[in-house]
């Protein structure tokens, strides 16, 4: 019963290096979301994909490219990272609008 | 667009107190609301969500929370807080209803519960 799995758990990256951050579903769910959670901040809306073929931005998307590769699983690319860009990144899915969203357990990510 | 404000960025109780955070929300139309819990280190977890009819919800843990449209405010509520209650609490907005609002998921800023033994 894996949920929502995110890969990597933990990541320490150059600036200017790019990186992909891989989430995945086994929930069969239609939607998908990718926050960054700073502190003081709360969780922000980077993208989200309300079903498989769709990706809209959210609150702070520059920075960022996001793919929904297929129903199970929507990736957050890096192109080009930059320190401000160190964050714990969280992935979460819902069945549909009348349901919750069910995270993952979140990737530390480091730009140096 | 749809937002979420809670005031309270920490809070202090002692155990056995009762709880109260607050949580605002804007949006048009008929929302859909949640609580979420964050221990340290930890994903979120649902404590509680309303979709419609009672205003009044219960959660997990002894947690409720009270829907009032007319003060636009979700506020999360515990009579008698635990040790073991001690995180970080999050309350979440989404379009509510056939508004096809593309299930966008919007969260506040938090409130950090530490609890006096």
């Amino acid at each position: 019963n894996a949920g929502v799995t995110q890969t990597p758990k933990f990541q320490v990256l150059k600036t200017g290096q790019s990186m992909t951050l891989q989430c995945a579903q086994d929930m069969n769910h239609n939607s998908m979301y990718w926050y960054r959670q700073d502190p003081g901040m709360g969780l922000r809306l980077i993208y989200y994909s309300a079903s498989e073929g769709t990706t809209d931005k959210g609150e702070v998307p520059n920075g960022y490219n996001v793919s929904r590769l297929n129903k199970r699983e929507f990736s957050l690319r890096l192109e080009s990272a930059a320190p401000s860009q160190t964050s714990v990144y969280f992935c979460a899915s819902r069945r549909g609008s009348t349901t919750e969203a069910f995270f993952g357990q979140g990737t530390r990510l480091t730009v140096v | 667009a749809q937002s979420v404000t809670q005031p309270d960025i920490h809070i202090t109780v002692s155990e056995g107190a009762s709880l109260e955070l607050r949580c605002n929300y804007s949006y048009g139309a008929t929302p859909y609301l949640f609580w979420y819990v964050q221990s340290p280190g930890q994903g979120l977890q649902l404590l509680l969500k309303y979709f419609s009819g009672d205003t009044l919800v219960q959660g997990i843990k002894g947690f409720e929370a009270e829907f009032k449209r007319s003060q636009s405010s979700f506020n999360l509520r515990k009579p008698s807080v635990h040790w073991s209650d001690a995180a970080e609490y999050f309350c979440a907005v989404a379009p509510g209803g056939l508004t096809g609002g593309g299930n966008k998921l919007t969260f506040g800023t938090g409130t950090q519960l530490k609890v006096e033994l």
